[in-house]
């Protein structure tokens, strides 16, 4: 199974500031025809888990244009432009690379400072 | 808009089955692949299961295969996790998802359901 290993596992931030989260997957995660399968999420406390960006960079419906994904291969990175009180949570990559099974990172928990 | 509602989860001893449903309503549920995940205690995501929008192909984590198996109604909007043989190690929140692309095309869940807990336990 493929592997995903993220980086930080707790990332303070104070609002305003940026953030970054890093995953890396063991194996490349790019497919034809040129799409990186790799997927965020974000779980705010107590809700189901919510997507923000997909094929590593195409931000979901519906998600600030502050989120950003980033990376192809094996080494990806979400970033938030501004962070703000509502985005506290845990963040997950994913890999959806063709035949399951499709793995998660161990999730990265972002606070406010 | 998307609503999957998640229903039949519950305490269960060890061996025994369980059923889980899923109703999914606001979009063409028969157009879309959907999945079965799970989230244990404090644990990280977990992927159990996935099925073709037209119930043609089933693909599950190798922790479920063979005790669980996801199916299908396109004409009640419903989807299933038939689940036996549990384990102590299958207590977790099981969530349904809708697949972000369509058809037989698979780019990971978009929208979730709320979840439905499930505790194995003697």
């Amino acid at each position: 199974d493929i592997v995903m290993t993220q980086s930080p596992l707790s990332l303070p931030v104070t609002p305003g500031e940026p953030a970054s989260i890093s995953c890396k997957s063991s194996q490349s995660l790019l497919h034809s025809p040129g799409h990186n399968f790799l997927n965020w999420y974000q779980q705010k406390p107590g809700q189901s888990p919510h997507l923000l960006i997909y094929l590593g960079s195409t931000r979901a419906s519906g998600v600030p244009d502050r989120f950003s994904g980033s990376g192809s291969g094996t080494e990806f990175t979400l970033k938030i432009s501004r962070v703000e009180a509502e985005d506290v949570g845990v963040y997950y990559c994913m890999q959806v690379l063709q035949t399951p099974p499709y793995t998660f990172g161990q999730g990265t928990r972002l606070e406010i400072k | 808009q998307v609503k999957l509602v998640e229903s039949g989860g519950g305490v269960v001893q060890p061996e025994k089955s369980l059923r889980l449903s899923c109703a999914a309503s606001g979009f063409t549920f028969s157009s879309v692949g959907m999945h079965w995940l799970r989230q244990a205690p404090d644990k990280r995501l977990e992927w159990v299961a996935l099925i073709y929008y037209d119930g043609s192909h089933e693909f599950y984590a190798d922790s479920v295969k063979g005790r669980f198996t996801i199916s299908r109604d396109n004409f009640k909007n419903t989807l299933y996790l038939q689940m036996n043989s549990l384990r102590v190690e299958d207590t977790a929140v099981y969530y349904c998802a809708r697949d972000v692309c369509g058809g037989d095309c698979f780019w990971g869940p978009d929208h979730w359901g709320q979840g439905t807990l499930v505790t194995v336990s003697s």
